[in-house]
């Protein structure tokens, strides 16, 4: 069956290191997103690719970077310049705009 | 500035208790209103699409409508399986990414 994985499911970051969030689909879609989602708050877009070897920031894109190497693949690093990471992360894709999103189970990411 | 506001933040029904959740909007140029259901721990599950003002879409016991400034999600008598969070997004012409709302929780109790 096609769609998209996120792994891990959790992750625990210490202070200072870096994580990277693994985003893969068999859809066969373009474009692909990173949202994350805060209680309370709606997703909040971090970083988006419409093309192979090409994105474009997102609203809350300090402290993340990303690649697009393969069009199946989106992994997005979390760097220690994020201030704030605790938060759950969602990665989706779609095969163009009048069909929507599909939407990866998530990763949960927590600082200790 | 691009904005969605839904409301009510979190409700409460009685299994076939209908009722609707509002998703009100201000977006230049409106592409397309998109209604998600999330469960806890996952991620957003497609509901519909609505493009224009007047149009409507059902699914089981959901209908989502579309005016000008707003769309409603009815949910006619709920079971408690349709309890979860339900996002709305829009979509602004020209660009190809989606701005959410924060949700609106629904329990559905037996």
């Amino acid at each position: 069956d096609g769609g998209i994985t996120q792994s891990p499911k959790y992750l625990f970051r210490k202070e200072g290191q870096n994580v990277t969030l693994s985003c893969e689909q068999n859809l066969n879609h373009d474009a692909m997103y990173w949202y994350r989602q805060d209680p309370g708050q709606g997703l909040r877009l971090i970083y988006y690719s419409q093309i192979v070897n090409d994105f474009q920031k997102g609203d809350i894109a300090e402290g993340y970077s990303v690649s697009r190497e393969k069009k199946e693949s989106f992994p997005l690093t979390v760097t220690s310049a994020q201030k704030n990471p605790t938060a759950f992360y969602l990665c989706a894709s779609t095969q163009g705009t009048n069909y929507g999103y599909t939407f990866g189970s998530g990763t949960r990411l927590t600082v200790v | 500035e691009d904005q969605v506001t839904q409301s009510p933040e979190a409700l409460r029904l009685q299994e076939g208790e209908s009722s609707s959740l509002n998703c009100s909007y201000t977006v230049s140029g409106l592409r397309g209103l998109f209604w998600y259901r999330q469960d806890p721990g996952k991620g957003p599950e497609f509901l519909f699409t609505l493009y224009s003002a007047g149009e409507e879409k059902e699914k089981e016991r959901l209908k989502a409508t579309l005016t000008k400034k707003e769309s409603f999600l009815h949910i006619t008598a709920p079971k408690p399986e349709d309890s979860a969070t339900y996002l709305c997004a829009v979509q602004r012409g020209g660009y190809n990414k989606l701005i959410f709302g924060a949700g609106t929780r629904l329990a559905v109790h037996p």
